[in-house]
């Protein structure tokens, strides 16, 4: 069975750095043709991709927050690492990882559940 | 990357057949056939109803199905049920290997 499990600060300050981390089970990112990604939705707004890595260590970021960003993956623990700096309340989200892979590459096809983060002073 | 284009509401009543489109551009949903379709119920984590524009994965209904024609995708639900009353989302993988969401439809079964 595969899962994911997104754990992070639930409260940030402005200009602070984010750190969520995904830990996932039932698949790795080791040697298959697998990745995952990090997705935002502000409270009541849409959906918002940020990054993805895959198994190859291959980064990929949005061209809007790319150089906020930083994603890495622990194969030895099976989790994925998203950094966002200088974050600011607009920022506040709930933050899902979610996983690509084999026939399903270019789509979401497990989500973990989510954890949201509020950026306030 | 700009999101891509859905309409904010549609609605249909039990039964009826409706139609959520997707409008991109020639860098995303018209130059890759690697459009998915996903279903949010309030409070919950997306699931995946359609990849790659036309399948389903397993266990999704057959009533949910996706199209394509140019830069504009499409899902359709045939024979809608109460419990599809949910928030429906669009992606495309693009030129630049990122991924891209749509603004999202509010779908209401009246």
């Amino acid at each position: 069975q595969v899962t994911l499990r997104e754990s992070g600060p639930a409260l940030v300050k402005p200009t602070q750095t984010l750190t969520l981390t995904c830990t996932f089970s039932g698949f790795s990112l080791r040697g298959s043709a697998m990745c995952v990604s990090w997705i935002r939705q502000p409270p009541g707004k849409a959906l918002e991709w940020l990054a993805l890595i895959d198994s190859d260590d291959d980064k990929y970021y949005s061209t809007s927050l790319g150089t906020r960003l930083t994603i890495s993956k622990d194969t030895s623990k099976n989790q994925v690492v998203l950094t966002m700096i200088n974050m600011d309340p607009v920022d506040t989200a709930t933050y899902y990882c979610a996983r690509s892979g084999r026939d399903l590459f270019f789509a979401f096809d497990i989500w973990g559940q989510g954890t949201r983060v509020t950026v306030s002073a | 990357q700009s999101a891509l284009t859905q309409p904010a509401s549609v609605s249909g009543s039990p039964g009826q057949s409706i139609t959520i489109s997707c409008t991109g551009s020639s860098n995303d949903v018209g130059l890759y056939n690697y459009v998915s379709w996903y279903q949010q119920h309030p409070g919950k984590a997306p699931k995946l109803l359609i990849y790659d524009v036309t399948n389903r994965p397993s266990g999704v209904s057959d009533r949910f199905s996706g199209s394509k024609s140019g830069n504009t995708a499409s899902l359709t639900i045939s024979g809608l049920q109460t419990e599809d009353e949910a928030d429906y989302y669009c992606s495309s993988f693009t030129t630049s290997s990122t991924r891209v969401f749509g603004g999202g439809t509010k779908l209401t079964v009246v």
